[in-house]
């Protein structure tokens, strides 16, 4: 099975921050990477497939990057809606997801 | 718009079975497959199989092989996600998820663009 790590497991920061999260894979999945956003007491939001292609309705502020193993989700201007969880997924053999990465209030 | 509405929460006794219904609206429900994951209390998510709700054709992951039969019935747009022989550790919030890539398109995508609301699976004596 494909093991997926995520990096750091919490942030704390202010609206405004750029916000950086690592998602490292056990073995290459190529670009079959996904992340999604979770708000407490709802279900995952798709917010990046393929890597690094934008769902649509997503806002643009989030942008993901990376292939093989090593995989980025940034946040270019962080908002008040966007304190959650955040999850990446592999895709490349069934599926596995990351532990998640809280990002909080500083 | 897309919707998938599941059922409502259960209480069951240890090695009971459980039922989870998921009724999709708002598009084709034979052109996806349907997937389900679980996310127990605090804790990240976990992929549990699919259901081709065309062919009826199912995948489970392995850990959940012999223990889960998902189904459905197209006459209502509806999946199910059977769990037998619970524990405790089965206490999750059950939901289904639609893949992103039509059906009839062949390989399925394996990332899910909208989900049901959750379903809370408690298993207690």
């Amino acid at each position: 099975d494909i093991q997926m790590t995520q990096s750091p497991s919490s942030v704390s920061a202010s609206v405004g921050d750029r916000v950086t999260i690592t998602c490292r894979a056990s073995q290459g999945i190529s670009s079959w990477l996904a992340w999604y956003q979770q708000k407490p007491g709802k279900a995952p939001k798709l917010l990046i497939y393929a890597a690094s292609s934008l769902q649509s309705g997503v806002p643009s502020r989030f942008s993901g990057s990376g292939s093989g193993t090593d995989f980025t989700l940034t946040i270019s201007s962080l908002q008040p809606e966007d304190f959650a969880t955040y999850y990446c997924q592999q895709a490349n053999s069934f599926v596995t997801f990351g532990p998640g990465t809280k990002v909080d209030i500083k | 718009q897309v919707q998938l509405v599941q059922s409502g929460a259960e209480v069951k006794k240890p090695g009971a079975s459980v039922k989870v219904s998921c009724k999709a609206s708002g598009y084709t429900f034979t052109g996806y497959y349907m997937h389900w994951v679980r996310q127990a209390p605090g804790q990240g998510l976990e992929w549990m199989g699919w259901i081709n709700p065309n062919s009826g054709g199912t995948n489970y992951a392995q850990k959940f092989q012999g223990r889960v039969t998902m189904t459905r019935d197209t006459s209502i747009s509806t999946a199910y996600m059977e769990l037998s022989r619970l524990r405790s550790d089965d206490t999750a919030v059950y939901y289904c998820a639609r893949d992103t890539v039509l059906l009839w398109f062949g390989e399925l995508s394996y990332y899910f663009d909208y989900w049901g609301q959750g379903t809370l699976v408690t298993v207690s004596s």
